[in-house]
């Protein structure tokens, strides 16, 4: 397996312009998190899918923040317009059940700048 | 006051040395305590897990200790490789967190091994 796949691996915007990063999951994976990693905040959990239905969208910092999964296999977390502070390191992360005792398996992450 | 709190924030051992990763949690009641490992430029990839029950987990030269009572875990590292240099993540699961496995992460240490 593959593991969970995220593209693109780096991502170098201007203020203003819309963002789209993706994943692919694990297959048979039904549970799907967008994390945001900063040196201030650490990981900050974004949005939770199971079955491709999102569930907790409570840490979506503000309406230019969206996500999408119109399927088992493909994940969007898009922000329209970026800003400068959202400049980070996204991480999609999946796992067999939202509750499953063996852990999430990360992506390698999107890296982020908004110049 | 952060849920998790890990100490020291960076640490720096020579090759060959043993370290020891403390994580300080205030979490009540808890699922599960993880530890994961993050190298530069990827994702974190889980290392240990241990529910509220258990005390002690080993996963080759790693072995993770937890102590319910006092809501402390530590990572502890033998025979350090230089491969071992990374950020180490202590990650605490509420007992309840809306039915699903919610993640609270610290903030991590930061581990230097050189030859």
């Amino acid at each position: 397996d593959a593991g969970v796949i995220q593209s693109p691996r780096h991502e170098v915007t201007e203020m203003g312009q819309e963002v789209t990063l993706r994943c692919k999951p694990i297959s048979g994976h039904n549970s799907l998190f967008w994390y945001r990693q900063t040196m201030m905040r650490g990981l900050e959990l974004l949005i939770y899918f199971n079955n491709n239905v999102p569930i907790d969208d409570s840490g979506m910092p503000e309406d230019r923040f969206s996500a999408k999964m119109p399927n088992a296999s493909f994940s969007t977390l898009k922000i329209q317009p970026s800003e400068p502070r959202d400049s980070a390191v996204y991480f999609c992360a999946s796992s067999l059940g939202g509750g499953s005792r063996e852990g999430y398996t990360f992506g390698s992450g999107t890296r982020l700048t908004v110049v | 006051k952060n849920q998790v709190e890990q100490s020291p924030q960076s640490l720096i051992i020579l090759e060959g040395k043993n370290c020891t990763l403390q994580c300080n949690y205030t979490v009540s009641p808890f699922s599960n305590l993880r530890w994961y490992k993050q190298d530069t430029g990827r994702g974190p990839v889980s290392l240990t897990i241990m529910t509220f029950s258990e005390n002690t987990k080993s996963n080759g030269r790693y072995t993770a200790t937890l102590d319910a009572d006092t809501k402390q875990s530590s990572l502890h590292i033998t025979a350090s490789q230089l491969s071992d240099s990374a950020s180490y993540i202590c990650v605490v699961s509420p007992m309840f967190s809306g039915g699903y496995n919610k993640l609270i992460f610290g903030a991590g240490t930061r581990l230097a091994v050189h030859p």
